[in-house]
């Protein structure tokens, strides 16, 4: 089946830092999502992108997908204890989600 | 959020005693889908629906079965629970190409 691998699996930053995650594919992605789950909740859908060398913005979040589509990234700008959770790429393939691990962001007050 | 409930949100069982969980939209949605969530692994699809009826397995299917009878209502059996069933299961739906949206979880304690 298909892989989709998330880095870093964790990742610290005092309030204020940028943080970024990546998704990488072996193989061309035909699109990618984003969601963010909050400690205790449930997945969020944040965006999707399906053009090669895409960028999206939303306030302080950037969504890049790459211009080969085998990976994608999200960051965070000026990062807010808001921000707090883990954020998960998956793509959508012939009816199914396929996600990454998930990276998990601690943001230090 | 999309109207999507499930049910028990919390169960604690035996080994080897059958457990089912529930998921209910109210979105007419075509797809559903049931998640297993543990730490490490992110979200593994366990089984789909694409219709009334119409289902396929996901990547860890196995020890689980579904059954959709109505667009509504989703079940996922667990025929023989075990420990390594523990887990948090997530059910999600989506009218096609589009984001899932997820119900709130179901947190199942195999002993």
């Amino acid at each position: 089946g298909q892989q989709v691998m998330q880095i870093p699996q964790y990742q610290h930053v005092q309030e204020g830092e940028d943080f970024t995650t990546y998704c990488n594919s072996s193989t061309t992605l035909s699109n990618i999502q984003w969601y963010k789950q909050r400690p205790g909740g449930h997945p969020v859908f944040l965006i999707q992108l399906v053009k090669s060398g895409e960028v999206k913005k939303q306030k302080r979040l950037t969504f890049q997908f790459g211009e080969a589509k085998k990976n994608s990234s999200l960051h965070i700008t000026a990062t807010q204890t808001t921000d707090v959770g883990t954020y998960f790429c998956a793509e959508y393939n012939f009816n199914k989600f396929y996600f990454g691990s998930g990276t998990k962001l601690n943001v230090k007050p | 959020d999309a109207g999507i409930t499930q049910s028990p949100r919390h169960k604690v069982t035996e080994t080897g005693t059958p457990v089912t969980l529930r998921c209910h939209q109210t979105e007419n949605h075509r797809y559903m889908y049931w998640y297993r969530q543990d730490p490490g692994h992110g979200l593994r699809l366990i089984h789909y629906s694409y219709g009334v009826k119409d289902t396929d397995k996901g990547e860890v299917s196995d020890g689980y079965s579904v059954s959709r009878s109505k667009t509504e209502d989703f079940l996922l059996t667990l025929e023989s629970a075990t420990s390594s069933q523990t887990s948090v299961y997530f059910c999600a739906t989506t009218p096609g190409l589009e984001p899932q949206y997820f119900g709130p979880g179901t947190r199942l304690t195999v002993l």
